[in-house]
């Protein structure tokens, strides 16, 4: 069975820091890895993915995720936080074979503060 | 294009009652998705569709049922409606399964409250 952990409900970064978003995954076979971010009201926004190749992915905003696949881990990144970066993120999983069954994490809270 | 649209927005149920919410999607996707929302939870797959006639169970179809008779419409059918049911709704498509490398594209969700 596929899964995915988010181990942080909120994170709060003040706007300028780096900011991480943690995510652990547990797949059997190579993983297909996305981040998806949520505002308000919204349904979700796909960010970035990691299919395979280059460890270091970047998507949209400015976000990057790094592989690590000794630590079986998809960390969300950004360098410099924004205020309008506040959102709730979520990580996802699945795997080659598995027609479409995109696991979701329980999702992280980003808190940016000017 | 409209994207992912999903109709009504926000619906009170009473117990027992059924009704069906409404997707449509106009980007000529094969696939289609149904999920829950719930706070802490993240989202779990009720059902999905890999194109029209075709459909299978997700993590969590129990008391939910699917058709797919056109590309365009994933309808989602309640019936009898428990407070369990109580949750956001949201209808994704994508080209290709994600496993294809392909993004899910969402709706903005339908509120549920089963009373």
């Amino acid at each position: 069975a596929q899964s995915v952990a988010q181990p942080e409900d909120q994170v709060n970064v003040a706007e300028g820091n780096p900011l991480t978003v943690k995510c652990t995954y547990s797949v059997s076979g190579n993983p297909y890895l996305f981040w998806y971010v949520q505002y308000p009201n919204r349904g979700l926004q796909f960010l970035l993915k990691y299919i395979t190749g280059d460890n270091l992915v970047k998507g949209s905003y400015g976000f990057e995720a790094e592989f690590n696949k000794s630590q079986t881990s998809f960390h969300l990144k950004k360098p410099s936080a924004l205020v309008s970066d506040s959102a709730l993120y979520f990580c996802a999983v699945t795997h080659a074979s598995n027609t479409g069954k995109l696991i979701f994490g329980q999702g992280t809270t980003l808190q940016v503060k000017p | 294009n409209a994207g992912v649209t999903q109709t009504p927005k926000f619906h009170i149920l009473k117990i027992g009652q059924s009704m069906t919410l409404q997707c449509t999607q106009d980007m000529n996707h094969n696939y289609m998705y149904w999920y829950r929302q719930d706070p802490g939870m993240g989202l779990k797959l009720i059902y999905y569709s890999v194109g029209a006639g075709i459909t299978d169970k997700g993590e969590v179809p129990n008391g939910y049922n699917v058709s797919r008779s056109t590309t365009e419409d994933f309808p989602l059918r309640l019936e009898l409606a428990a407070p369990s049911q109580t949750s956001v709704y949201f209808c994704a498509s994508s080209r290709q399964g994600a496993d294809q490398n392909s993004p899910l594209h969402f709706g903005n969700g339908t509120r549920l409250t089963v009373t």
